[in-house]
């Protein structure tokens, strides 16, 4: 089994719209997550960290849910710039990070 | 600040040749990794550094080799390139204190 694991999509959604994916992962001892996007053939950059209360940060909302071992991004009112591929990190051994395969979402005018 | 840098961009080695990708951050950063990233696949780690001098291997080091004399530099070795190790590797810097990963621009590497 991965490590984490998410549904690649894509998903394919018009301005304005909201959209919501999750991760999971199967190390329970994981202490850190995060949400990191990535442009077409570009690095992947960190989007947001990911708290045990949920944390937003404008229109992205990050939940986490320690019990059935998910994440879970929300992107509100998306914008055509949020078209990119989102990959779920974590943490299960200190300073060496899980990343899944990510979840591409594009948003059409 | 440039971040983290990585040379080359793109590389064509035939099977069998040998090669070093060139990673460098002026962020001071202890920690640093190599990843390679294959379609369908999320980024794997191959090697990564705690600091000057220490090495250990990752997820997936079979092929590869590292090392750190520097704070700065952490470069990859090839030693035997392979039609497998066609991929995309993206070399990082750890901050500690956020838990945050920067990323270089990517070496995209094709074996034949």
């Amino acid at each position: 089994r991965k490590e984490v694991e998410q549904d690649p999509g894509p998903f394919n959604v018009p301005e304005g719209a909201t959209v919501a994916f999750n991760c999971t992962y199967s190390n329970s001892a994981s202490q850190s997550f995060f949400w990191y996007r990535q442009d077409c053939r570009k690095e992947p950059k960190l989007l947001m960290s990911v708290y045990s209360s949920g944390n937003e940060d404008g229109r992205f909302t990050a939940q986490l849910n320690r019990a059935s071992q998910y994440i879970s991004l929300l992107i509100r009112d998306s914008k055509l710039s949020d078209s990119a591929t989102y990959l779920c990190v974590v943490n299960p051994i200190r300073y060496k990070l899980s990343f899944g395969a990510g979840t591409t979402v594009t948003v059409r005018a | 600040n440039a971040g983290v840098t990585q040379t080359p961009k793109f590389q064509v080695l035939k099977t069998g040749q040998s090669m070093t990708l060139q990673c460098a951050q002026d962020m001071n950063h202890e920690y640093m990794s190599w990843y390679r990233q294959d379609p369908g696949m999320g980024l794997r780690l191959i090697h990564y550094s705690v600091g000057a001098g220490i090495t250990d291997q990752g997820e997936v080091p079979n092929g590869y080799n590292v090392s750190r004399s520097t704070t700065e530099d952490f470069p990859l070795r090839l030693l035997s390139a392979a039609p497998s190790q066609t991929s995309v590797y993206f070399c990082a810097s750890l901050d500690r204190s956020q838990e945050t990963q920067y990323f270089g621009p990517g070496t995209r590497l094709l074996v034949l």
